[in-house]
């Protein structure tokens, strides 16, 4: 069975630039979240999707955005990008609700802004 | 805010010894706890899961919880130089998700 798939895996971008992150969950997961890894802050959730709903959002500005298609695939976008942006983006997807059931990562997308 | 909290370690101890990993959290509406282990450069991986109260064991790890005094636990038996990673603890209260900040553990030939 294919793990959760995020592309690309790595990306360098510039302030002010705009990006967007692509996951692909395990077939049959309907749930899918978006965390932000850093050395300082640890892993800091962005929102979690389920069924192409928004059930879940973290303390993130609205430059922070997501979208979740019927095929349970997740699009993941930050717009006017900054500094500290810069992170490790991870998406992980679960059969039920994120915490109900695991959460199953993916190797993530490394975002560098410059 | 709803917090889980992690000692971050390093916590070392030598090959073949147990290894106790903690957390505690504030929600005591946390109803599903889960450890991860993250290897340097790559994605958590899930560990255990543990739903109610006691001991949880798969193969060298048991995972134990006590919902009275909120803390989760991991232990680590027969601890291997390949054990060496982050640990993170997870804790769910119905709503999101939320991580403990990680343990890097240490085994040390």
């Amino acid at each position: 069975k294919a793990g959760v798939t995020q592309t690309p895996r790595y990306l360098i971008k510039t302030r002010g630039q705009q990006v967007t992150l692509s996951c692909s969950p395990i077939s049959g997961h309907r749930s899918v979240s978006w965390y932000q890894q850093t050395p300082g802050q640890g892993l800091q959730f962005l929102f979690e999707y389920f069924s192409e709903t928004q059930r879940n959002k973290g303390n993130f500005p609205g430059r922070f955005s997501g979208r979740q298609f019927s095929n349970s695939r997740s699009e993941m976008n930050v717009s006017t990008l900054e500094l500290g942006d810069s992170a490790l983006y991870l998406c992980a997807s679960s059969f039920l609700e994120a915490g109900s059931s695991p959460l199953h990562f993916g190797n993530g997308t490394r975002l560098t802004v410059t | 805010q709803k917090e889980v909290e992690q000692n971050s370690g390093p916590l070392s101890v030598p090959e073949g010894a147990i290894a106790s990993l903690n957390c505690t959290y504030s929600d005591r509406g946390s109803q599903s706890f889960f450890w991860y282990r993250q290897y340097s450069g790559k994605s958590p991986e899930l560990i255990m899961s543990i739903y109610s109260n006691g001991d949880k064991e798969d193969g060298r790890f048991t995972a134990q919880l006590n919902k009275a005094s909120q803390y989760v636990s991991l232990l680590i038996r027969d601890s291997q130089p390949s054990d060496s990673a982050t640990y993170l603890c997870a804790s769910w209260a119905g709503n999101m998700l939320t991580f403990g900040g990680g343990t890097r553990l240490m085994v040390k030939p």
